[in-house]
């Protein structure tokens, strides 16, 4: 069981806007910087978003997140069938010490 | 640009010893933080280790604390994790992570490309 919570799985059509949740507590989300990665099958993960909402250059802009109490959103806008991938958020927990992440959220693209 | 070679992988016999590196590439190494990361077959990411840029904070997953050391050497711009009394359940692809500047015991910017460890009789 995962420390943040996300949906197993999103889709949509090219096009389509999606989002993914992350849900925390006070001791992650709450108090700590979040990050988003996605990983295509068979390839390390990327950094997608880092402390909550800033994109790396390379990024498009299509990417945006927000954070809002514990809980987290990565949006996804004018899907692309590229963007198909596993997503991940994560930060770190203050009673863990220690990083955690979300389960992972698979994204198909219809 | 940043690169990050992880080496050292393979397949242990349970209860030995395995120890990981990443070589650093592109970056001040020695002004980061680091991560370890690992990933088992069809699972999730999980957070294995971090190490301050100085070395003096270290920071352990319940997993593996008091199994696995994270080590730096910046004279060879190097990142290590020493493995002992590996376990079925420590078989995964282990990625090296160069920490955020700003919050860098929360999150990564850059990844290797992952080493396989596989713990087998």
């Amino acid at each position: 069981q995962s420390v943040l919570t996300q949906p197993p799985s999103a889709s949509g059509t090219p096009g389509q806007r999606v989002t993914i949740s992350c849900s925390g507590s006070s001791s992650n989300i709450g108090s700590n910087s979040v990050f988003w990665y996605h990983q295509l099958p068979g390839t390390a993960p990327k950094l997608l978003i880092y402390r909550n909402d800033q994109r790396p250059s390379g990024v498009p802009d299509r990417f945006s997140s927000s954070r809002s109490g514990t809980s987290a959103s990565l949006a996804i806008s004018g899907l692309r069938s590229e963007d198909e991938a596993d997503y991940y958020c994560s930060t770190w927990d203050d009673s863990l010490s220690a990083v955690v992440f979300g389960g992972g959220t698979k994204l198909t693209v219809l | 640009q940043v690169q990050l070679v992880e080496s050292g992988g393979g397949v242990v016999q349970p209860g030995r010893s395995l120890r990981l590196s990443c070589a650093a590439s592109g970056f001040t190494f020695s002004i980061y933080g680091m991560h370890w990361v690992r990933q088992a077959p069809g699972k999730g990411l999980e957070w294995v280790a971090l190490t301050s840029f100085d070395g003096s904070n270290k920071q352990y997953a319940d997993s593996v604390k008091g199994r696995f050391t994270i080590s730096r050497d910046d004279s060879k711009n190097t990142l290590y994790l020493q493995m002992n009394s590996l376990r079925p359940e420590d078989t995964a692809v282990y990625y090296c992570a160069r920490a955020d500047p700003s919050a860098w015991y929360a999150g990564f910017h850059y990844w290797g490309q992952g080493i396989l460890v596989m713990v087998s009789s």
